[in-house]
């Protein structure tokens, strides 16, 4: 079964524009992690975020979790076509801090 | 350094047969997992591996699945009298150990059961 769940399923923007995906997830979590994917093949790891912590950047990404509400964004600024992927967010499950489970994954196309 | 390979990249086969798909890890990496993606679906774990053990193979979907990992390194996914249903891609990550840190994923095999 899948935990997390990408909002919205796809998202079309100009380059330039940023991005914003959103994961909502079930049970309780040790950390949360967010995966790029090209053409339905290898996982790329973005940015892995602990339960403890509210906010991580890394270059053009900004990824914030909220634990009270289940939720995470996942924000991408002055997007490229070379963002075009779909996008996972992964939690673990809370007695389980090995096992990930995806989403359905955002679709992000970005236009030249 | 090198990351995450295996193979084949695509593999075709008939109702029935029987398929191993290899994975190398990341050398050095202890853990080592197994997933499953159909089409249209985010990647669905199958099993875990610490060392040489399977420490977790709930996901396997039925006994027709086996995997191994003789010598703690290599792991070949092991799928017998294959199902149409059996068709998706299937993906290798390796960690430095289990839990905690993230897991770098392979390309995949796709594997196509007619």
């Amino acid at each position: 079964s899948q935990q997390g769940e990408e909002d919205p399923q796809a998202l079309s923007i100009q380059e330039g524009e940023n991005a914003t995906m959103n994961c909502s997830y079930k049970t309780s979590i040790n950390n949360l992690q967010w995966y790029r994917q090209n053409s339905g093949r290898g996982l790329v790891h973005l940015i892995l975020i602990r339960s403890n912590e509210r906010e991580k950047h890394s270059g053009r990404l900004r990824v914030t979790l909220d634990t009270s509400k289940k939720s995470s964004s996942l924000l991408i600024t002055a997007s490229r076509a070379a963002d075009t992927a779909s996008y996972f967010c992964a939690t673990d499950s809370g007695g389980s801090n090995y096992k990930l489970t995806f989403g359905k994954g955002t679709l992000l196309t970005v236009n030249p | 350094g090198a990351g995450v390979s295996q193979t084949p990249s695509n593999k075709v086969t008939e109702k029935g047969k029987y398929v191993e798909l290899r994975c190398d890890p990341i050398s050095g990496h202890t853990a080592l997992y197994w997933y499953r993606q159909s089409l249209g679906q985010g990647p669905e774990f199958l099993i875990y591996f610490q060392g040489t053990g399977a420490a977790d193979d709930s996901g396997l979907p039925n006994d027709r699945f086996f995997a191994v990992r003789p010598e703690g390194s290599v792991s070949t996914l092991k799928i017998q009298r294959t199902e149409r249903g059996d068709s998706a891609v299937y993906l290798c990550a390796s960690s430095l150990a289990g839990g905690f840190y993230e897991q770098f994923f392979g390309p995949g095999t796709r594997l196509t059961v007619l």
